[in-house]
């Protein structure tokens, strides 16, 4: 069965302190995976896309790296205002569907 | 440029009613999206639609049903409310076969 597993569930951090959030997942093809962040009540909001093994790509203090079987989001120097949960998917090759993980919280301190 | 939009922000319902929630995409995007999400869970994807037709369905019940206009907008509905609807349901839209779907703020769904 397809599945997408993010670790840890719940990060806190202080701020300055880098740190890498986990997704691992199980498809038998990737069509893409996708980084969004997610505010309290808020739709997620789209970050990365990455589409085969050892691919990156960065934005501003996030960086998102892709193996065959695992993606890491690495956050450098996070500030408070990166506190947010983050989630990964995924969307297998010949579907439509798009299977996410249950997200890793992450608290910035000041 | 607007965003995703979906109306209304919140609703309350009863057990057993019946519910539309509406979703207008992002201009020039022809593929819309409808997920489920309970609290302190990813999204789950109920369907997507593209030029009117359903090409892909999520594992939900007969009960959810949608449909896209010919502007692009789309509609949710769901019958026979359970209590366990009670959750965000989340749009998105993206232009037609490409992987970056971009989210609306989504709608409140409170089932009593």
């Amino acid at each position: 069965e397809d599945q997408v597993t993010q670790s840890p569930e719940a990060l806190r951090l202080q701020e300055g302190e880098s740190s890498s959030l986990n997704c691992s997942y199980t498809v038998s093809g990737l069509r893409g995976l996708f980084w969004y962040r997610q505010d309290p009540g808020k739709g997620p909001e789209f970050l990365f896309t990455l589409y085969s093994a050892g691919e990156e790509k960065e934005k501003e203090r996030l960086k998102a790296t892709l193996t065959k079987k695992e993606s890491f989001l690495h956050i450098t120097a996070p500030k408070p205002e990166d506190s947010a949960t983050y989630l990964c998917a995924v969307r297998e090759t010949g579907t439509y569907k798009y299977i996410f993980g249950t997200g890793t919280r992450l608290k910035v301190l000041a | 440029d607007a965003g995703v939009t979906q109306s209304p922000t919140h609703l309350i319902k009863t057990r057993g009613q019946h519910v539309t929630l509406r979703c207008s995409p992002i201009s020039g995007h022809k593929s819309v999206s409808w997920y489920q999400q309970v609290l302190g869970q990813g999204p789950q994807f109920i369907f997507q639609y593209y030029e009117k037709e359903e090409r892909g369905r999520g594992n939900f019940p007969d009960r959810f049903s949608a449909r896209q206009f010919p502007n692009y907008s789309s509609e949710l509905n769901v019958n026979a409310l359970l209590l366990g609807d009670s959750a965000l349901y989340l749009c998105a839209s993206s232009w037609a076969n490409d992987n970056e779907q971009f989210f609306g703020p989504g709608t409140r769904l409170t089932v009593l």
